[in-house]
């Protein structure tokens, strides 16, 4: 089993609707969690972060952990074509020395 | 200008040759990372530092071996041994807990 494990893409919505992009993790004392957007090319960077359980919402995005399930997702609300990008799921994971380990990533397309 | 620099952007291997990747950040950060992406692929850990002086294997440490003998500086070097080295190697660093900040990268082809 991986550590992290994101939902398998690629996802394509229309532009205007929500993307949910989801995520699980396998270290229950794992106390961190982030949400990295990279374009095709680029390097990762960071969108959200979210240390408790329940809804973190930034603008646009919403995030959403549940340490019982060992579960967190990204909303994407009115998405934009300008979000198509592949978004990493990250996680800390305290009984390894506060590594920080990615998920493979879920390829997000928004069409006009 | 604070950030992580990774030099060079682009290099050449030719089979059997070790090359170091540079990563230097300014950004007082403890930990330091480096993680390989391929095509299509997420990130996978090669090695992570807390701390000058130690760092800790990650998950494809095989081939590769690091130094942290500055706060400010965590080179990669990706040996010999590492027989299918192309790849997009990524270098990052963060405050203890809190989030991880990438380099530019340095995009590695074997010739």
């Amino acid at each position: 089993q991986k550590e992290v494990e994101q939902n398998s893409g690629p996802l394509s919505v229309p532009e205007g609707a929500i993307a949910s992009l989801n995520c699980t993790y396998s270290d229950r004392g794992s106390q961190s969690f982030f949400w990295y957007r990279q374009y095709s090319g680029k390097s990762p960077e960071l969108i959200m972060f979210i240390y408790s359980n329940g809804d973190k919402e930034d603008g646009r995005f919403t995030a959403q952990l549940n340490k019982a399930s060992q579960y967190v997702s990204l909303l994407i609300r009115d998405s934009q074509p300008s979000d198509s990008a592949t978004y990493l799921c990250a996680v800390r994971e305290e009984t390894s020395g506060s590594r920080l380990t990615f998920g493979e990533g879920t390829q997000l397309t928004v069409n006009p | 200008d604070g950030g992580i620099t990774q030099s060079p952007k682009y290099l050449f291997r030719k089979e059997g040759q070790n090359v170091t990747l540079s990563c230097e950040q300014n950004l007082n950060h403890d930990a330091m990372y480096w993680y390989r992406q391929d095509p299509g692929q997420g990130l996978r850990l090669i090695y992570y530092s807390q701390i000058v002086n130690d760092f800790q294997k990650g998950d494809i440490a095989e081939g590769y071996s690091v130094s942290r003998e500055k706060k400010e500086s965590f080179p990669l070097t990706v040996t010999s041994a590492q027989k299918n080295p192309t790849a997009f190697y990524l270098c990052a660093s963060s405050i203890s807990t809190m989030e991880a900040f990438f380099g530019q990268g340095t995009r590695l082809t074997v010739v």
